[in-house]
């Protein structure tokens, strides 16, 4: 089945330690993109990526870092600089083309807990 | 700048009744996108509708609903018949045309009881 996978689903931390969530998707789609979402409110954007080796800053990129060295594959670092990385982490992807056209689809997300 | 607004943070309705979550929007751009997503406890957003902002017609869809109106920048949602299976959190979000980034309100969190 075609879809985004994100792993793990629970992810425990220290304070100080980078963690990396992971991103995959197999609907052939060009562009991914990184939200944080907080207990009560909307999505934010952290990253997005139109095309392999490119990525851009979304709203809240401080303290976060991505690549994008496959299509399929567009993994997040959390750093020890992000000063409140306690979050539910999801990561979407959308066709390229007509952008802010397309409908971004959803993986599961990744809920990360940093004590 | 764009805005979307759900002000309505919390709805509780009994199972069977109508409900309405509202969308008020903010945008200078003349082609744009507004769109409607749940999430419901598993976490996952599921992608409902898109509607172009040329396109004024509404939609339906089985008990689902779309109500959009330009003059008054708003992009409702309607179930109807409730059923428990519909609670979840509802996000509406916009996007420019051109843009990569979707813009998204708060949420609204719908329960439905039984």
């Amino acid at each position: 089945d075609g879809g985004i996978t994100q792993s793990p689903k629970y992810l425990f931390r220290k304070e100080g330690q980078n963690v990396t969530l992971s991103c995959e998707q197999n609907l052939n789609h060009d562009a991914m993109y990184w939200y944080r979402q907080d207990p009560g409110q909307g999505l934010r954007l952290i990253y997005y990526s139109q095309i392999v080796n490119d990525f851009q800053k979304g709203d809240i990129a401080e303290g976060y870092s991505v690549s994008r060295e496959k299509k399929e594959s567009f993994p997040l670092t959390v750093t020890s600089a992000q000063k409140n990385p306690t979050a539910f982490y999801l990561c979407a992807s959308s066709h390229n083309r007509l952008a802010g056209r397309n409908e971004q689809y959803f993986g599961p997300g990744t809920r990360l807990t940093v004590t | 700048a764009q805005k979307v607004t759900q002000a309505q943070t919390e709805i509780s309705v009994v199972e069977k009744e109508d409900v309405t979550l509202d969308c008020v929007y903010e945008t200078r751009d003349t082609t744009y996108y507004l769109f409607w997503y749940k999430q419901p406890p598993s976490g996952e957003l599921v992608f409902l509708i898109r509607r172009n902002s040329f396109d004024e017609q509404n939609e339906i869809s089985g008990r689902y609903s779309w109500n959009f109106q330009k003059s008054t920048s708003s992009f409702n949602f309607t179930i109807t018949a409730s059923q428990v299976v519909d609670s979840a959190v509802y996000f509406c979000a916009l996007s420019a045309q051109g843009a990569q980034k979707l813009v998204f309100g708060q949420g609204t969190r719908l329960t439905i009881n039984p």
